[in-house]
Parts: C-alpha cells; sequence; structure tokens
C-alpha cells in the first residue's frame, strides 16, 4: 500500500500568517499520463471533509485562491496564504493512483 | 445543489450485520461513481469501498474485504453499504462520497456506527 505521510504545522498560526503543510508518498504519484494523483481536503470542526485540492494543483469549485497545491512525483506541499479563522480544522492529503487509496494522518490548523 | 444523506447507523453487537443507505439529489446519480470511507472515533480518513456509476465494477479495503458490500439502485438515487461479521476496529463515522476516478468531490454529513457488547 502506498504510505502519505503528513508534516505538523508550528501551531497555532497567526491570523494573517500564511501556512505550508506537508505530505510524502511512498511512491510516486506521477502517473505516465503527466498527471499527479493527489487531493487535499479539509474538516472543519464537526464537519465532514471538503475537497480543496485535486491533481495535486488544481482547486475545487468555490475554494479560496488562498489554498494552493505545489509538489513533486513524492514530495506535496498545501500553501495557506494569510491564514483566516474558517481554515481552523484537520487537513488530510490522499492518493488515487493505486487501490487501496490511502490518507495521511491529517494536520492540525489552529489559529492565534 | 448536491446532497448525500446517510442514514441507517446505530449500535450492534460484534459478528452481526447492519446496511448503511446513503440518499443522493441535486445530480444525475447514474452519472457518477461513489464511495463510501470512515473515520474511526478522533482518527484519520480510510477508504472502504468503491463502486462504478452502472454498478458492475467494485473495490474494497483491504480490512473490510469479503465482509462489506458495496452496492447502488440508480432508479432510487440511493447507495448502500452491507457491513457483515461486524467487529469493534469498525466503529466510525461512515461517509457517502460522490467521487470521479478517487477524488471525493462532495461528502454526505456522515452515520455512525458503533460495534460493542
Amino acid at each position: 500500500d502506498i504510505v502519505m505521510t503528513q508534516g505538523a504545522l508550528p501551531n497555532p498560526v497567526p491570523s494573517g500568517e500564511s501556512a505550508s503543510i506537508t505530505c510524502q508518498s511512498s511512491k510516486s504519484l506521477l502517473h505516465s499520463n503527466g498527471k499527479t494523483y493527489l487531493n487535499w481536503y479539509l474538516q472543519r470542526p464537526g464537519q465532514s471533509p471538503q475537497l480543496l485540492i485535486y491533481w495535486m494543483s488544481t482547486r475545487a469549485s468555490g475554494v479560496s485562491d488562498r489554498f494552493s497545491g505545489s509538489g513533486s512525483g513524492t514530495d506535496f506541499t498545501l500553501k495557506i496564504s494569510s491564514v483566516e479563522a474558517e481554515d481552523v480544522g484537520v487537513y488530510y492529503c490522499q492518493q488515487f493512483l493505486e487501490y487501496p487509496w490511502t490518507f495521511g494522518g491529517g494536520t492540525k490548523l489552529e489559529l492565534k | 445543489e448536491v446532497q448525500l444523506v446517510e442514514s441507517g447507523g446505530g449500535l450492534v453487537q460484534p459478528g452481526r450485520s447492519l446496511k448503511l443507505s446513503c440518499a443522493a439529489s441535486g445530480f444525475t446519480f447514474s452519472d457518477y461513481n461513489m464511495a463510501w470511507v470512515r473515520q474511526a472515533p478522533t482518527k484519520g480518513l480510510e477508504w472502504v469501498a468503491s463502486i462504478s456509476y452502472g454498478g458492475s465494477n467494485t473495490r474494497y479495503g483491504d480490512s473490510v474485504k469479503g465482509r462489506f458490500t458495496i452496492s447502488r439502485d440508480n432508479a432510487k438515487s440511493t447507495l448502500y453499504l452491507q457491513m457483515d461479521s461486524l467487529r469493534s476496529e469498525d466503529t466510525a463515522t461512515y461517509y457517502c462520497a460522490r467521487r470521479t476516478v478517487g477524488i471525493f468531490d462532495y461528502w454526505g454529513q456522515g452515520v455512525m456506527v458503533t460495534v460493542s457488547s
């Protein structure tokens, strides 16, 4: 199985500052078709997860442009510019290159 | 507006069965692949099972293979998860999700399943 490992944030993050969340996969998620099979989700407290970024760098519909995704085949970053109160929650990366589809353990964002 | 509403959860004894349902609305259900994802209390997300838009292709996570069955009724716009031989480690909130390939773009509010004697 592909193992997804997420880094921690130096919480709490001051409001208005930027934050970068890292995710590493045990296998390259770059397919021969040129696409990287990596998604990001946010789960706000008490809510269901919501899709933020798919194909590593494409923002989902309605997602603020303060969120951006980047990376290589095995190392990925979700950047949040100018963190706001509504960004608080747990962020998950997920690979869908191979079954079983797997998620990272989550990275908690707290606001100062 | 896309809506996914799960039901059927509750408290069940180990070894017993439970069937979850997910009623979909706001989109053409038969055009979309679907999935179940679960989250144990205070834990992260775990993909459970997926099904193709027509229902002919299904895949399962190793922890539920042989015990859970995903299915759908496109005429009723409803997704199901039949859970047999339940174990304490199956205790979780179960989310129904619409998917395109492995991208979960809409999620339900979740339904809690507790396996305990």
